[in-house]
């Protein structure tokens, strides 16, 4: 297992597109985690999954953004016609749930967005 | 509202000086302080966490409740240290997710 990995790593998109990132977790971590940071600023919280179940979304997401994980394990979070305002780059992390060492979330690369 | 304050952008000290990051947060309840770091072209990792109490990489923070502080130090500062360095609490009411700060940049000059 080489960590969590996110793809692609990059898009280059113009406005009013639809985009689609993929995240695959650490294979036994049941919680996993979206972000997006712009520059100059720390990563934000977007959303999060226990298993399959969104637990929680933030009100940066707004109704073009949607996230699923439907058989518990990748993550996709697609933008629905995209604006200059959602270039950033999108991180995703994965965690165990309750229990041991479940506060420590571990990263992707990160996919980086830029719309044109 | 939970807030991470990490006041300054960039750091720049030079090797074998002391560094301090300063880190101040604003939350309601009792927390969960970090220290997240990134190096030059490397992904987000975990430096350390307060409820650990560990030195990594001869690095230490300290939790001050009263001061809503949990500044990052290392008595002497290696080139190798440069990188990004971000401040994040949770709780585990909240289903564990970060609130992260602004970021600090250390610069080391040899």
């Amino acid at each position: 297992d080489t960590g969590v990995s996110q793809n692609p790593r990059h898009k280059i998109t113009k406005r009013g597109q639809n985009v689609t990132f993929r995240c695959d977790p650490i294979s036994e971590h049941n919680r996993l985690y979206w972000y997006r940071q712009t520059l100059g600023q720390g990563p934000e919280f977007l959303t999060y999954f226990q298993n399959e179940a969104q637990l929680e979304k933030s009100r940066l997401l707004s109704d073009r953004f949607s996230a699923e994980r439907p058989k518990g394990s990748f993550s996709t979070l697609e933008i629905q016609r995209t604006e200059q305002g959602d270039s950033a780059m999108y991180l995703c992390a994965s965690s165990l749930g309750a229990g041991g060492s479940s506060y420590e979330q571990y990263f992707g690369p990160g996919t980086r967005l830029t719309v044109t | 509202a939970q807030r991470v304050t990490q006041p300054e952008k960039l750091l720049s000290v030079f090797k074998g000086a002391p560094v301090e990051l300063k880190c101040n947060y604003s939350y309601s309840g009792s927390p969960e302080l970090f220290w997240y770091v990134q190096y030059s072209r490397q992904r987000l990792q975990l430096l350390l966490r307060h409820i650990s109490r560990e030195s990594i990489k001869g690095f230490t923070a300290d939790l001050n409740k009263g001061e809503t502080s949990f500044h990052l130090k290392k008595p002497f500062a290696q080139e190798e240290d440069s990188a990004m360095y971000y401040c994040a609490l949770t709780r585990r009411e909240y289903g564990n997710k970060l609130v992260f700060g602004a970021g600090t940049i250390l610069r080391v000059k040899s």
